[in-house]
C-alpha cells in the first residue's frame, strides 16, 4: 500500500491567492483527517471525516477554510484568500474506522504563503 | 488553553539508556492515549496507545504509563538506541460526547550514540 498521499509537498503562493491541498487516503480507510504543523501550536487538528461525511469542523481556524471529502479516496482542504499567517505544513491522516484507530500521516504539504 | 502539554521541548539521552518522555493533560473526560514519533520531512507514526481503564502497556522497547489521578501520562525507552532520535508527541482523545483528538507540542528526543 502507498500509504496516505498528499499534493504538493510543498506550495508557495502569494497573500490573497487560492490554495488546494490534495489528499489520498489510505485504500478502505473510514476516517480522515486534517491537521496543521505549526513552531506555535503544534499539531493542530483542522477538520476530520468519518465516511466521506464532516464530523466535527471546529478546528477550521477561519471561514477562509473549507474542506471536502467527494467520495472514499480524495480530500482537499482550500485556503482562499491565503495569507501569510497560513504558512504552516498540513497533514492529512487516515485511519480505518474510528476514534481509537492508528491514524497514518501523510508526508505533508509545507506552506509558504508571501 | 493547551489541554494536552509535554512541558520538556527537548531531551537528550545516552545510547542504552532509558529515556522517559512525559505528557499532562487537562480534561478527565480524554480516555485514550498515543504516542507518535516524528522524524523530520516525514507525517507522524504511531508508536503505542493506553486506554484509560489500563495504567501500562508495553509493546518491545516502549512502554506508556498512565496516571489518571495525576492527569499523566510517560513513555518510556529502553534501552534508547540513536535510531530512536525524533520528536515525539503525545496525544489524548475523548471517544465519547463531543469528540476530542488534540496533540501535545511535542519533545525532540536525541540518544547519543
Amino acid at each position: 500500500d502507498a500509504g496516505v498521499i498528499q499534493s504538493p509537498r510543498h506550495e508557495v503562493t502569494e497573500m490573497g491567492q487560492e490554495v488546494t491541498l490534495r489528499c489520498k487516503p489510505i485504500s478502505g480507510h473510514n476516517s480522515l483527517f486534517w491537521y496543521r504543523q505549526t513552531m506555535m501550536r503544534g499539531l493542530e487538528l483542522l477538520i476530520y471525516f468519518n465516511n466521506n461525511v464532516p464530523i466535527d469542523d471546529s478546528g477550521m481556524p477561519e471561514d477562509r477554510f473549507s474542506a471536502k471529502m467527494p467520495n472514499a479516496s480524495f480530500s482537499t482542504l482550500k485556503i482562499q484568500p491565503s495569507e501569510p499567517r497560513d504558512s504552516a505544513v498540513y497533514f492529512c491522516a487516515s485511519s480505518l474506522i474510528w476514534i481509537t484507530d492508528t491514524q497514518y500521516f501523510g508526508p505533508g504539504t509545507r506552506l509558504t504563503v508571501l | 488553553d493547551q489541554q494536552v502539554k509535554q512541558n520538556s521541548p527537548s531531551l537528550s539521552v545516552q545510547e542504552g539508556r532509558i529515556s522517559i518522555l512525559n505528557c499532562d493533560y487537562t480534561n478527565s473526560m480524554f480516555d485514550y492515549f498515543l504516542w507518535y514519533k516524528k522524524y523530520p520531512a516525514e507525517g507522524p507514526t504511531f508508536l503505542i496507545s493506553i486506554s484509560s481503564i489500563k495504567d501500562k502497556n508495553e509493546d518491545g522497547r516502549f512502554t506508556v504509563f498512565l496516571n489518571k489521578s495525576a492527569k499523566h501520562l510517560s513513555l518510556h525507552i529502553v534501552p534508547s538506541q540513536p535510531g530512536d532520535s525524533a520528536v515525539y508527541f503525545c496525544a489524548a482523545v475523548r471517544t465519547s460526547g463531543t469528540y476530542k483528538y488534540i496533540f501535545g507540542t511535542g519533545t525532540r528526543l536525541k540518544v547519543l550514540a
